[in-house]
């Protein structure tokens, strides 16, 4: 069964501090994204990647950083969590090239940053 | 740019009533289009898709065609069930070579007993 897994599903953390959110996969997919998730916006995607060491920007890249070092494993990294940053995270994963493909997602991290 | 509008919810039925959430989209190229849902308490999951216009999408009793002429991909469902609460996203992609999805705001579906 496909499966994207997620660390945690809930988070808190202070304003400055560092974050990580880790998302895994073990569909062998080449194409992994980050999104946020907001009321009243929809999932805005943050930043993918179509290979190993390979990253794109999305559409609301500032504050954030990703990590591909591995092809089943997509880090999203806050470099100093703010209290804008507080949301749902959604990692997702999907095979090979095209627009066609289906996206399967994980359950979410919720994040709080006090 | 790509775009993706959806109808504002919340929405609220009782069970066996019809349910529609519209959509319409803006694309540069030849979109393939989806709705994924969102049950309460986990991810997003594909409920059905469409490549081509004309195209009909189904899955667990829910319809979307592909409009070209009108850019839309309404959902249907005739009969909803406790069971179909849940946040519906209609979203668009370009044609091959293009990873990216872009989502409609999302629709709050809540079905009463």
């Amino acid at each position: 069964d496909v499966k994207v897994t997620q660390s945690s599903r809930y988070l808190v953390k202070r304003t400055g501090e560092k974050v990580f959110l880790e998302c895994v996969q073990d569909m062998d997919h080449e194409n992994m994204f980050w999104y946020r998730q907001d009321p009243g916006l929809g999932l805005r995607l943050i930043y993918f990647s179509y290979d190993v060491k390979m990253k794109e920007k999305g559409d609301i890249p500032e504050g954030y950083s990703v990590s591909r070092e591995k092809k089943e494993r997509f880090s999203l990294i806050l470099e100093s969590a703010s209290t804008n940053q507080t949301s749902m995270y959604l990692c997702a994963s999907s095979p090979g090239a095209g627009g066609y493909n289906e996206q399967f997602f994980g359950p979410g991290t919720r994040l709080t940053v006090l | 740019g790509n775009s993706v509008t959806q109808m504002e919810g919340p929405v609220t039925l009782s069970e066996e009533a019809f349910l529609t959430i519209n959509c319409t989209y803006t694309a540069t190229g030849y979109p393939s289009l989806f709705w994924y849902v969102q049950y309460p308490g986990e991810g997003l999951q594909l409920l059905l898709k469409a490549t081509k216009a004309d195209d009909k999408g189904s899955n667990k009793g829910f319809e979307a065609t592909y409009r070209k002429e009108t850019t839309s991909f309404h959902l249907e469902k005739g009969s909803v069930q406790v069971s179909d609460s849940a946040v519906y996203f209609c979203a668009l992609s370009d044609e091959v070579g293009d990873y990216k999805l872009s989502f409609g705001a999302g629709t709050t579906v809540t079905v009463r007993a």
